[in-house]
């Protein structure tokens, strides 16, 4: 079946430092893949989405690209700030026609000024 | 609009205890879902409607869980009787009936705490 995989954290970084959260799926078909963002106390909401091999989804300075090759959408920012300190979780739509969203298990990204 | 909006916000109960929670979903959204967060499972679907219709509940723990959805606008999971293991946050979600691209709206969170 569709899952999607991880990178384990917590990740700590310092203030501007460089992001990659790794995600790879297994996936039939061409699903669309999303990254979500939860604040502390807050729902998940969508910060990026590729919905085709080779796509780019961006937001708020965080990049991921659609790999069909390698099958993976990490997650990459530039220049972190304290306000990125959330849990990122990525996710892919299930392609058998259900309609339901496969989520990694989340990585918690802490920033430190 | 108002976005998916759930209660309790938080809600502590005693073992044995029945808890209801609520959703109401973004208003023209064909389907809801319902979610469990926990540390060490993560996030949990539970169940899904498509047009008020329970389409797959094969996530729901045991027969102690329930969920319905009597209109388009209100659904509700409860949980009769409550165990301290149920202790978690639900989240409901929503989206438009679409392909596969559609975004999905999560609510805010219910925190359960089963004492």
């Amino acid at each position: 079946g569709n899952s999607v995989t991880q990178m384990e954290g917590p990740v700590t970084l310092s203030e501007e430092a460089f992001l990659t959260i790794n995600c790879t799926y297994t996936a039939t078909g061409y699903p669309s893949l999303f990254w979500y963002v939860q604040y502390p106390g807050e729902g998940l909401q969508l910060l990026l989405k590729a919905t085709k091999a080779d796509d780019k989804g961006s937001n708020k300075g965080f990049e991921a690209t659609y790999r069909k090759e390698t099958t993976s959408f990490h997650l990459e920012k530039g220049s972190v700030q304290v306000s990125d300190s959330a849990v990122y979780f990525c996710a892919l739509s299930d392609t058998s026609g259900t309609y339901k969203y496969i989520f990694g298990t989340g990585t918690r990204l802490k920033v430190l000024a | 609009d108002a976005g998916v909006i759930q209660s309790p916000r938080h809600e502590v109960t005693e073992m044995g205890q029945e808890v209801t929670l609520r959703c109401k979903p973004i208003s023209g959204h064909d389907y809801l879902f319902w979610y469990r967060q926990t540390m060490m499972r993560g996030l949990e679907l539970l169940i899904y409607f498509n047009n008020n219709v329970p389409i797959d509940d094969s996530g729901m723990p045991e027969d102690r869980f329930s969920a319905k959805m009597p209109n388009a606008s209100f659904s509700t999971l409860k949980i009769q009787p409550s165990e301290p293991r149920d202790s978690a946050v639900y989240f409901c979600a929503s989206r438009q009936e679409t392909t596969n691209t559609g975004e999905l709206f999560f609510g805010e969170g219910s925190r359960l705490t089963v004492l």
